[in-house]
C-alpha cells in the first residue's frame, strides 16, 4: 500500500516550457487535491476533484490545468511555466465521510 | 486576508516539557480543524482533528483544544520527544473538504 505517490520527485523548466505532474492513489478515495508550498507561507489549494469527472478551481489556480485521468490518478499541468510558479506541489486524497487528507511526498518545481 | 494565522514562525522545548502550538482564524465558517506533522522533503502528516462542536480531542501525547468564541485553536503535546521536531500546520476545513493551511510552526525538542 503505497499511499499517494507523485512523480516526478524534482524538475527544472525553463520559462515557457509545459511539463505535466503526476499524482496517484492507491487507497480507492473519492477525492483528490492539488497543493501548492512557498517559503514562509502555508499550503495552498490549487485545484481539486470531490469525484472521479469532476474537477475545480482552489484558491490559486491562475496557470494551472487539472485532468481526473480516472479514480486513482490526478494530473496537474503547467501549460506555460513562469518562475512565479517555483515552489513544492503536493498531492493529496481524501476518503468519503473522512476530513483528513493524505499527502504525497512533494515535487519540487524550479522555473529559470 | 489571512484566515489562518500562526503566530510563532518557530519553538524551543526541553525533552519531557510540553509543547503548546497556536493557531488563530478570523471566520467561524469552518467545521473542523486538524493539525498536521512535516519533516523536511517528505509531504505533511495528518496528526489530529476536532469538529467544532467540540472543544478539546486527544489522541496519546496530542491534544488539541478549541476555543470558538476566540477563535483560537492549540496542539499541546506532551511529554515532547526529539522525534516531534518538525514544522506544524493547522488546517480549517468546511465546504468540499477544502483546507485552508496556516504557515507553520517549528518546533524544536532538544535534550
Amino acid at each position: 500500500n503505497a499511499g499517494v505517490t507523485q512523480t516526478p520527485k524534482f524538475q527544472v523548466l525553463k520559462t515557457g516550457q509545459s511539463m505535466t505532474l503526476q499524482c496517484a492513489q492507491d487507497m480507492n478515495h473519492n477525492s483528490m487535491y492539488w497543493y501548492r508550498q512557498d517559503p514562509g507561507m502555508g499550503l495552498r489549494l490549487i485545484y481539486y476533484s470531490a469525484s472521479e469527472g469532476t474537477t475545480d478551481k482552489g484558491e490559486v489556480p491562475n496557470g494551472y490545468n487539472v485532468s481526473r485521468l480516472n479514480k486513482r490518478e490526478f494530473s496537474l499541468r503547467l501549460e506555460s511555466a513562469a518562475p512565479s510558479q517555483t515552489s513544492v506541489y503536493f498531492c493529496a486524497s481524501r476518503a468519503g465521510g473522512r476530513n483528513e487528507q493524505f499527502f504525497g511526498p512533494g515535487t519540487r518545481l524550479t522555473v529559470l | 486576508d489571512q484566515q489562518v494565522k500562526q503566530n510563532s514562525p518557530s519553538l524551543s522545548v526541553q525533552e519531557g516539557r510540553i509543547s503548546i502550538l497556536n493557531c488563530d482564524y478570523t471566520n467561524s465558517m469552518f467545521d473542523y480543524f486538524l493539525w498536521y506533522k512535516k519533516y523536511p522533503a517528505e509531504g505533511p502528516t495528518f496528526l489530529i482533528s476536532i469538529s467544532s462542536i467540540k472543544d478539546k480531542n486527544e489522541d496519546g501525547r496530542f491534544t488539541v483544544f478549541l476555543n470558538k468564541s476566540a477563535k483560537h485553536l492549540s496542539l499541546h503535546i506532551v511529554p515532547s520527544q526529539p522525534g516531534d521536531s518538525a514544522v506544524y500546520f493547522c488546517a480549517l476545513g468546511g465546504g468540499y473538504n477544502k483546507l485552508i493551511f496556516g504557515a507553520g510552526t517549528r518546533l524544536a525538542v532538544h535534550p
